[in-house]
């Protein structure tokens, strides 16, 4: 499965726009990305998935270039709540859940 | 519904001691997922189970972990002889569907092993 590549951390205040870009420059044709989002002390939550072009669900947008070689979540006016780390993933539907990798995420703070 | 469960939540225990932690998945789930987390990394995949079939033990890290799901339900992950290194949050997740990469898996609060 596709390496990804995402910053290791980022600040931003309430009100904001947050934008996490992650690198997967091995994309393969049948991969999607994922991304999900996790508190302290909790598991993982999933955020949103997407193949192509720019997906919306009430949490987040996800945008994807023509290329697929990048990913960008975009938080809208971002607030407190949203300090947690995210996480992106890549793979297809026929690999095994397995050879999914978390890895490190990006730690998100907001501040006041 | 209620979401994935898992139990204790903390576990103290003192090196060399068997530990047993419990998870249960979301009624309905046919995959099942076991991860390893260490303070301010990443997950770390463990094992799976899919339906009936044959679990995937690729992450277990040593033979001191193991691993089994009755009736397709419920799970228990064991550590056997635990060591210091053993010490993290254990996380639980199921999946709707048969498990690939693109699934919603669904997590579980974790627990959190310290091992004295």
């Amino acid at each position: 499965l596709a390496k990804t590549t995402q910053p290791i951390s980022m600040d931003s205040y309430e009100g904001q726009e947050v934008n996490i870009t992650c690198s997967h420059n091995n994309i393969a044709t049948n991969d999607y990305i994922t991304w999900y989002q996790q508190f302290p002390s909790q598991g993982p939550r999933f955020i949103i998935q997407g193949y192509k072009t720019k997906v919306t669900n009430e949490v987040a947008s996800l945008f994807i270039p023509a290329d697929r070689k990048s990913s960008t979540l975009s938080l809208p006016r971002v607030s407190l709540s949203d300090t947690a780390v995210y996480y992106c993933l890549v793979g297809d539907l026929y690999s095994s859940a397995s050879k999914i990798i978390f890895g490190s995420g990006t730690r998100l703070s907001i501040r006041p | 519904g209620a979401g994935v469960s898992q139990s204790p939540s903390n576990k103290v225990t003192e090196k060399g001691k068997d530990v047993e932690l419990r998870c249960d998945p979301i009624s309905g789930h046919t995959a099942l997922y076991w991860y390893r987390q260490s303070l301010g990394q990443g997950l770390e995949f463990l094992i799976y189970f899919q339906g009936n079939s044959a679990p995937d033990k690729s992450g277990l890290p040593s033979d001191r972990f193991s691993a089994e799901r009755t009736g397709g339900s419920v799970s228990t992950l064991t550590i056997q002889r635990t060591q210091q290194e053993d010490s993290a949050v254990y996380l639980c997740a199921s999946s709707l569907t048969p498990a690939a990469s693109t699934d919603t898996q669904y997590f579980g609060p974790g627990t959190r092993l310290t091992v004295l």
